[in-house]
């Protein structure tokens, strides 16, 4: 079955380090992939997406790219901050009638001053 | 707009209790969904619906059950807790397919319910 594969954490960084977290997926099909950012005592939000091979997602300085020829989806920053410690999901989506997500395991990162 | 809004923040229950966790959402999604959080397992769903009168079963559903009766709520019940649904439970919202525009496919999440069952 379809499935998600995060780099086991904890990621422990100084600020302005550069940043990368793996993930690699297992689907079927074209599956939508997706970084979801979780900080301390809420909910999961949405950092970027991409819905098909070769397509970037950005924002707030993270970036992935879809990469179907290595199935990987890896997360990147070139500075990070304080700020940026969270736990870190990597997702996809395979579509269809439904909206199923399946995540990773999470990595929990942690930027220290 | 409040966005999924998820009550209770946290619960104790003994075994063999039961309850039900609030869902609700504003933002006219016709899909809702349950997961669990386990430390080392990430996130895995529990139930979904599509619509309102229909549910469907995910990858956790045991123990659990649901019910949408309308658009905006989605609850969780649990019959008889058990330790082993000690977790921090989501629920999720977002449009479904409309016309292959994969924009539309965002989930939102509310903040979560942390419970515990002694």
């Amino acid at each position: 079955g379809d499935s998600v594969t995060q780099m086991e954490g904890p990621v422990t960084l100084s600020e302005e380090a550069f940043l990368t977290i793996n993930c690699t997926y297992t689907a079927t099909g074209y599956p939508s992939l997706f970084w979801y950012v979780q900080y301390p005592g809420e909910g999961l939000q949405l950092l970027l997406k991409a819905t098909k091979a070769d397509d970037k997602g950005s924002n707030k300085g993270f970036e992935a790219t879809y990469r179907k020829e290595t199935t990987s989806f890896h997360l990147e920053k070139g500075s990070v901050q304080v700020s940026d410690s969270a736990v870190y999901f990597c997702a996809l989506r395979r579509g269809g009638a439904t909206n199923k997500l399946i995540f990773g395991t999470g990595t929990l990162l942690a930027v220290q001053p | 707009n409040a966005g999924v809004t998820q009550t209770p923040k946290f619960q104790v229950l003994k075994t063999g209790q039961s309850m039900t966790l609030q869902c609700a959402q504003d933002m006219n999604h016709e899909y809702m969904s349950w997961y669990r959080q386990d430390p080392g397992m990430g996130l895995r769903l529990i139930h979904y619906s599509v619509g309102a009168g229909i549910t469907d079963q995910g990858e956790v559903p045991n123990g659990y059950n649901v019910s949408r009766s309308t658009t905006e709520d989605f609850p969780l019940r649990l019959l008889s807790a058990a330790p082993s649904q000690t977790s921090v439970y989501f629920c999720a919202s977002s449009y479904s397919k409309k016309g292959g525009r994969s924009s539309l496919y965002e989930q939102y999440f509310g903040p979560g319910t942390r419970l515990t069952v002694t």
